[in-house]
């Protein structure tokens, strides 16, 4: 069965600093993934995904990720963060054989100081 | 579109007792998930269903059911809630594996 890791519970960043959250998956093929986003209250957004092709995949708000199969990783990352930015990201793994059920990450708190 | 709404948004139960909630997704969408959330855990699955009258079970589905009707609707049921069931419930739907859809959550209190 797949797994996803995310190493970091809290990451703390200024406002303006680059960002990069980790995820690491564990399947044997290609996986689908995926990042959310949760603010406070909410429920989750899709940020961006990745099925096959291009392994840097662009999304919403200016994030990005790049798929590297040879580290089993998927991390997400944005240029400068802003402070609405602020929220829970989950990283997410689904697999064909596994239908369109998603396995998620713990999730990883970003917190922006100004 | 109202996309998937859940109902109620918050709700305090005792122990022993029973609640449904509810879920409905006005997308034709024929996956529906229900999710729980527990600080530190992630999401994970208790039910989903891939079409009207098609259920399955999740990652943690003891001490919760489910029924799918209908492809709007896809109540979860709470039969002895117990303080373990303490939770943020997540519906979901999507139309194939591309894009989950979330609701915006039901927190479930048991005391």
């Amino acid at each position: 069965a797949q797994s996803v890791t995310q190493p970091d519970i809290h990451i703390t960043v200024s406002e303006g600093a680059s960002l990069e959250l980790r995820c690491n998956y564990s399947y044997g093929a290609t996986p689908y993934l995926f990042w959310y986003v949760q603010s406070p209250g909410q429920g989750l957004q899709l940020l961006l995904k990745y099925f096959s092709g291009d392994t840097l995949v662009q999304g919403i708000k200016g994030f990005e990720a790049e798929f590297k199969r040879s580290q089993s990783s998927f991390n997400l990352r944005k240029p400068s963060v802003h402070w609405s930015d602020a929220a829970e990201y989950f990283c997410a793994v689904g697999a064909p054989e596994y239908g369109n059920k998603l396995v998620f990450g713990a999730g990883t708190i970003l917190r922006v100081k100004s | 579109n109202a996309g998937v709404t859940q109902t109620p948004k918050f709700r305090i139960l005792k122990i022993g007792q029973s609640m449904t909630l509810q879920c409905t997704q006005d997308m034709n969408h024929n996956y529906m998930y229900w999710y729980r959330q527990d600080p530190g855990m992630g999401l994970k699955l208790i039910y989903y269903s891939v079409g009207a009258g098609i259920t399955d079970k999740g990652e943690v589905p003891n001490g919760y059911n489910v029924s799918r009707s209908t492809t709007e609707d896809f109540p979860l049921r709470l039969e002895l809630a117990a303080p373990s069931q303490t939770s943020v419930y997540f519906c979901a739907s999507s139309y194939d594996v591309e894009t989950q859809y979330f609701g915006p959550g039901t927190r479930l209190l048991v005391l």
